[in-house]
């Protein structure tokens, strides 16, 4: 069984640019949720799709955007990046978003904005 | 607002001692408490997923313990190995988990 499959694992961008990040959940697996870590900080809760809608939100702003598909992959937008957006982005997905049965993350897109 | 809290922060252990962490979370509307072990580099792993009060789980020389009235969780690590070494994650919550800063084991051999 395929893991989580974050894309792409390494990225530059400069202040003021966009970015998108994909997720490609667990086969089956219709939940989908992104966390943002910072050096010093703990997994900060961005948002998390199921079944193409978004169920819940984190406290970040408006530049924080995302979406899911009806395959159940998600992507993650950053529009005018500053330079605080860098860290590492994790995804996780789980069968049903509840967390009864705990998540399964990708291995992040560590992101640089310079 | 859910607000997750782990402590110590790090620890620093001999190995072959034992050890533990512990996590606090508000007890009003708990769902779920899991516990994740992050290796540098690597994704966090799930470890356990705890519902109901009085929970214990056990993998190999890992345990954690539940408390929902009084919100909290402690993660035990008998005879540790220098492959413990991890930061360890709680995360508390239903459809808005929301995880603490972790507890950073170093092991030393």
């Amino acid at each position: 069984k395929a893991g989580v499959t974050q894309t792409p694992r390494y990225l530059i961008k400069t202040r003021g640019q966009q970015v998108t990040l994909s997720c490609s959940p667990i086969s089956g697996h219709r939940s989908v949720s992104w966390y943002q870590q910072t050096p010093g900080q703990g997994l900060q809760f961005l948002f998390e799709y199921f079944s193409e809608t978004q169920r819940n939100k984190g406290n970040f702003p408006g530049r924080f955007s995302g979406r899911q598909f009806s395959n159940s992959r998600s992507e993650m937008n950053v529009s005018t990046l500053e330079l605080g957006d860098s860290a590492l982005y994790l995804c996780a997905s789980s069968s049903t978003g509840t967390g009864n049965y705990g998540y399964t993350f990708g291995s992040g897109t560590r992101l640089t904005v310079v | 607002i859910l607000n997750v809290e782990q402590s110590p922060q790090s620890l620093h252990v001999q190995e072959g001692d034992s050890t533990n962490f512990t996590c606090s979370f508000p007890s009003s509307n708990f769902y779920a408490l899991h516990w994740y072990r992050w290796e540098t580099a690597k994704s966090p792993e799930a470890l356990f997923v705890m519902t109901l009060n009085g929970d214990e789980k056990k993998k190999g020389r890992i345990s954690a313990t539940l408390n929902t009235k009084e919100g909290y969780s402690y993660l035990y690590i008998k005879g540790s190995q220098p492959e413990d070494s991890a930061t360890y994650l709680c995360a508390s919550g239903g459809f808005k988990t929301i995880f603490g800063a972790g507890t950073r084991l170093f092991v030393k051999a």
